[in-house]
C-alpha cells in the first residue's frame, strides 16, 4: 500500500539555522511527491513537488529531491526565517487521485 | 479569484448530535476532495467527487458519514450521529483537472465532539 513516514516534531530552530525534515515513503507504482505547508490559521498550501526520480522541487528557498533508491523526499532550507514557522506535510499521489500524507512536522523558528 | 472556503471554521457538538460541514470549491473546479486529520495523526483521504458524482469514497470511515455535491458546485459532509472519535480537522480541496493537477485546500473545519 501507500504510506508516508515523516520526522516527528516539533522542531524548534533559531533564525538562519539549517532545516531538514525527513520524509520516506512506500508506494505502489511511480508516485509524485509533495511538500505542503500550513501556516497558522490558513489552509494547506503546496510548497513544492517532484514527479519523477531525481527531480528536485524548490520554492521559497526550500528544496527536496526525489530519491527513488532510498524512497525519500527530505525537505531542506539553508537559512530559516521566523515566517517559516508552520506545519509541514510530506505527501504522495499515485494512480488514484487522492493524496497520502505524513503526520506533519511543526516548525517553530525563534528570533 | 476566491480560494476554497469551508464553513464553519469550528464546531463543537455533543456525542449523538448531527453536524454538517460545507465546502465551496474554486469556481470551475470539477474535482472536490474531503480529507480528515485526527489529532496528531496524518491527514487521510475521505472521498473524491467529479462534478456531482462520487468518484472514490474508499476513505469514508462508516455509514455515519454522508457526503453530497448537488449540482456539482459546493459539497456538504454530514456526520450523524457524531461520535467522540470523529473529532478532528476536516479539509476540503479542489482541482481543475484529474491527473497531476494541484489540489487547492481550504482552511479546514475543526470538529470537536464532546
Amino acid at each position: 500500500g501507500n504510506s508516508v513516514t515523516q520526522m516527528e516534531g516539533p522542531v524548534t530552530l533559531s533564525e538562519e539555522a539549517f532545516l531538514t525534515i525527513n520524509c520516506t515513503y512506500t508506494a505502489t507504482g511511480y508516485p509524485s511527491l509533495f511538500w505542503y505547508v500550513q501556516y497558522p490559521g490558513e489552509g494547506l498550501q503546496l510548497l513544492l513537488k517532484a514527479t519523477k526520480a531525481d527531480d528536485k522541487g524548490s520554492n521559497k528557498g526550500f528544496e527536496a529531491t526525489y530519491r527513488k533508491e532510498t524512497t525519500s523526499f527530505h525537505l531542506e532550507k539553508g537559512s530559516v526565517q521566523v515566517s517559516d514557522s508552520a506545519v509541514y506535510f510530506c505527501a504522495l499521489i499515485t494512480g488514484a487521485n487522492n493524496l497520502f500524507f505524513g503526520t506533519g512536522t511543526r516548525l517553530t523558528v525563534i528570533p | 479569484e476566491a480560494g476554497v472556503t469551508q464553513f464553519p471554521s469550528h464546531s463543537v457538538i455533543e456525542k449523538g448530535q448531527t453536524v454538517t460541514l460545507r465546502c465551496d470549491p474554486i469556481s470551475g473546479h470539477d474535482n472536490l476532495y474531503w480529507y480528515r486529520r485526527v489529532m496528531g495523526k496524518e491527514i487521510k483521504f475521505l472521498l473524491h467527487f467529479v462534478k456531482e458524482s462520487k468518484q472514490d469514497e474508499s476513505g469514508m470511515p462508516n455509514n455515519r458519514f454522508l457526503a453530497e455535491r448537488t449540482g456539482g458546485t459546493y459539497s456538504t459532509l454530514k456526520v450523524q450521529p457524531a461520535e467522540l472519535e470523529d473529532s478532528g480537522v476536516y479539509f476540503c480541496a479542489s482541482s481543475q483537472e484529474l491527473r497531476g493537477s494541484e489540489q487547492y485546500f481550504g482552511p479546514g473545519t475543526r470538529l470537536t465532539v464532546t
